[in-house]
């Protein structure tokens, strides 16, 4: 398994700014995830994050708005830019498990976002 | 393009109950299947992984099965508890090796 945790936990933000979360891991893996989960729906992968290459975006979510960084094996970053209240969700990352969990994938706690 | 639907959106049982949350797929090939549970506002915690070969896996009170060719999966949680209450999640792995979530099952268990 793997531990993760994420920074900030919660924010409320005003409407054109920018957020960065922080996702840390407590292990080195290759792929890590940044998931949108807006009120009242399920999870929806925004990009997935290698490390030494850019991020790979899923259909609708593009790098100006949600730039991501990804400088280690244990660190990655997700920028909410440009923000406007359509982008109040839960965002969460999440990493894939090693060996015999393959393909297990493991969640931090999320960061609330409020945008006013 | 892989759909999950989970069904009863939600549920509200009395303490002790024993109880099945369904969920199904659209797309059989599939490499593992994941149950997970929320808490409101929270992160996803990893309950039970199935893997494409596997029929079922327990862990304590939560007994959770594949149908891989039907497409469907169960998890059954055994005397339910106020602490079982939170929403439960599904998601599969697919052939591109991303996960795709169903939109949940909000639990409440009352004492």
């Amino acid at each position: 398994s793997a531990v993760i945790s994420q920074k900030p936990s919660r924010d409320i933000c005003q409407r054109g700014t920018s957020l960065t979360i922080q996702c840390q891991v407590d292990s080195q893996v290759t792929m890590m995830f940044w998931y949108r989960q807006q009120p009242g729906q399920s999870l929806t992968l925004i990009a997935t994050a290698n490390q030494g290459s850019e991020a790979t975006y899923e259909s609708g979510f593009v790098i100006d708005k949600f730039p991501i960084s990804r400088p280690n094996l244990t660190f990655s970053t997700l920028t909410v830019s440009n923000m406007s209240p359509e982008d109040s969700s839960i965002y969460l990352c999440s990493v894939e498990g090693t060996g015999t969990e393959a393909y297990e994938q493991y969640f931090g706690p999320g960061t609330r976002l409020t945008v006013t | 393009k892989q759909e999950v639907t989970q069904i009863p959106a939600a549920l509200s049982v009395p303490e002790g109950e024993n109880l099945v949350l369904n969920c199904s797929f659209t797309d059989s090939a599939i490499y593992n299947l994941q149950w997970f549970r929320q808490d409101p506002g929270k992160g996803l915690t990893s309950l039970l992984l199935i893997q494409s070969s596997q029929r079922e896996q327990t862990s304590g009170r939560l007994n959770a099965s594949l149908d891989k060719s039907s497409g469907r999966s169960t998890l059954y949680i055994a005397a339910s508890q106020p602490g079982d209450s939170a929403t439960y999640l599904c998601a599969v792995t697919g052939s591109n090796y991303k996960l795709t979530f169903g939109k949940g099952t909000l639990l409440t268990v009352n004492p």
